[in-house]
This record gives structure tokens, sequence and C-alpha cells, in this order.
């Protein structure tokens, strides 16, 4: 089945430490988003891709990095300069046609300790 | 900046019952998108509608838009207890980002 793996479910940080988040897609879409949701929000936009080796900022990337060296991956690293990191984070995908929808996983959630 | 603004914030029906959900938009857009996430999940995409077209049906969904007045709503007719969601409309201004508004929580009682 096609999909889109978001890894881990659920993630824990200690203060000043960076996390990775594995965003996995097999569906063949050359567009990859990270979006940030906090409760009873909508979903804000960190960083996307369009293709291999580019990505663009979003509304809200202070804090964050990512990297796009495959076509099927787009990890996203929460750095200690975020300082209210306690969030979920969603990964999406799409084709590049402006006219089709995105693709969401099922988010991984992380907490501060 | 938030694209769409639902309205209302929270929704609660009967089993059987219509619901409805507006939403409005800041700027133009491309296309308006509706999804729907069932708590603690993903987002699962709805309906498309493209600022060229005034209406789309989708089984028990149909959805409109009025770009003159920078609106859309979403009717989901005899609701289920199993469409108890978030609804989020999200429009596309250039060809590639997406701005979610805030949602709308629809539960539906048996």
């Amino acid at each position: 089945d096609g999909g889109i793996t978001q890894s881990p479910k659920y993630l824990f940080r200690k203060e000043g430490q960076n996390v990775t988040l594995s965003c996995e897609q097999n569906l063949n879409h050359d567009a990859m988003y990270w979006y940030r949701q906090d409760p009873g929000q909508g979903l804000r936009l960190i960083y996307y891709s369009q293709i291999v080796n580019d990505f663009q900022k979003g509304d809200i990337a202070e804090g964050y990095s990512v990297s796009r060296e495959k076509k099927e991956s787009f990890p996203l690293t929460v750095t200690s300069a975020q300082k209210n990191p306690t969030a979920f984070y969603l990964c999406a995908s799409k084709v590049t046609s402006s006219n089709q929808p995105q693709h969401f996983g099922d988010g991984t959630r992380l907490s501060i300790l | 900046s938030q694209q769409g603004e639902e309205d209302p914030q929270a929704l609660s029906i009967q089993e059987g019952e219509n619901a409805t959900m507006n939403c409005s938009y800041k700027t133009s857009i491309n296309n308006l998108q509706w999804y729907r996430q069932n708590s603690g999940r993903g987002l699962v995409h709805l309906i498309l509608i493209r600022s060229n077209e005034r209406e789309k049906h989708s089984g028990r969904l149909r959805v409109t838009l009025d770009t003159s007045k920078k609106s859309s709503s979403l009717l989901i007719t005899a609701s289920r207890a199993a469409d108890t969601a978030s609804y989020f409309c999200a429009g596309l201004s250039g060809y590639s980002t997406l701005t979610f508004g805030k949602g709308t929580m629809l539960l539906v009682s048996p």
C-alpha cells in the first residue's frame, strides 16, 4: 500500500536537545511538507520541498531544519532554538499539479520532559 | 497567517441530521480544499473545489464556493456517528502551499 509513514508516533525531548522526526513516502510524490498543529488550532507550515535537494521556509521555520536528499524522505529536525516545541507534527506530500490534494501521515506528538 | 476561518468552531448534532460548516478566506485562491481529522490522526482529503467552480458533490458531501464573498461551505447530509471529527478548509493561493483554518469540531451523537 502506498502512503506516508511518520515515526516515531510519540517523542520526548529534554531541554537543549535536538530531535529528528522521520517522514517517508512511497507515493512517488515530488512535493513534501511539514506542519505544526497546536491544540485547537489549524496547521501552520514549517518547511516544504518541491524537489530533491531544494526546500523553502514556511510561516514558522525558526528553530527547525530540514533536508531532502531523497525523493522519499523529508526529515525534520527540531533544534534547541525552538523554544516551544511541544506540538503535533504532520508531514504531507503531493504531486506537483496544483489541483491535487495533499496526503498526510499520522503525525508525531513531541513533548518536552 | 490563517487563510481560512471556519464557522462554527464546534457543532453538535444527532445522527441523521445535516451538518453545515462555513469557511471564509482572505486572499484570492486557485482552489479550496476540505480535510477531515480524527482525534490524534493525520488529515484526510475530502473534496477540492477550483476557483472557477461554484458547487461540487461527493457522496454525502456538498461544497459550495463563492469567490466574490471569499467563502465556502461544506454540507454533510444524513450525518453518522462516524462523521465525528474536526473539519478544516485550506486555500491554495500560489501553486504549492496551502493555508489552513482553525477547523470545526463536529460531534454526531447516536
